[in-house]
């Protein structure tokens, strides 16, 4: 059964801490990206990958990191940095430029 | 700034009403646009894509028209259903952008049995 999956669906953080979501797909594309999306926003990019090994900023990088180690995952880590990190984070895969497949997401709060 | 707006921001209409939800877009020069259903809690499920080329497409009650020049797209619900009841998002992908997807906020439809 083909398909993006995210874990956990709901994740809590004390300040201070990182955390990192989980991101796995078996459709192997090979471009993946993680947005966050806030309360009555839309989706804002947060990194993307197109390929093993390599991975580009988005819109809203900062106190974020990722890594690519394996076409299948792509985890992302929330770090300290980030100052105001609940939300709602939803991760997507790509065999193309023509379509985004969108896992079911993690909701992150900082307690 | 390359930004996409869609309007209404909410609408609730009764079963069985056809209707028509906005998105509009600064830059004319697309690469894609696409549709989305969101419902609450969930992550994103594609309805349509419209490439640059094309000017609509359609799938059962759902049909999407593109027009560059004038920077919009509608997205039409035929005979709508309580089912239908979710947020739909309007994204939109610029040449040059390796598939980044700029998104509207979304509407969310709310129909009424």
């Amino acid at each position: 059964d083909g398909g993006i999956t995210q874990s956990p669906k709901y994740l809590f953080r004390k300040e201070g801490q990182n955390v990192t979501l989980s991101c796995e797909q078996n459709l192997n594309h090979d471009a993946m990206y993680w947005y966050r999306q806030d309360p009555g926003q839309g989706l804002r990019l947060i990194y993307y990958s197109q390929i093993v090994n390599d991975f580009q900023k988005g819109d809203i990088a900062e106190g974020y990191s990722v890594s690519r180690e394996k076409k299948e995952s792509f985890p992302l880590t929330v770090t300290s940095a980030q100052k105001n990190p609940t939300a709602f984070y939803l991760c997507a895969s790509s065999p193309d430029r023509r379509s985004q497949y969108f896992g079911p997401g993690t909701r992150l709060t900082v307690l | 700034k390359q930004e996409v707006t869609q309007i209404p921001a909410a609408l609730s209409v009764p079963e069985g009403e056809n209707l028509v939800l906005n998105c509009s877009f600064t830059d004319s020069a697309i690469y894609n646009l696409q549709w989305f259903r969101q419902d609450p809690g969930k992550g994103l499920t594609s309805l349509l894509l419209i490439q640059s080329s094309q000017r609509e497409q359609t799938s059962g009650r759902l049909n999407a028209s593109l027009d560059k020049s004038s920077g919009r797209s509608t997205l039409y619900i035929a005979a709508s259903q309580p089912g239908d009841s979710a947020t739909y998002l309007c994204a939109v992908e610029y040449g040059g952008s390796q598939g980044n997807l700029i998104f509207g906020k979304g509407t969310k439809l709310s129909v009424k049995p």
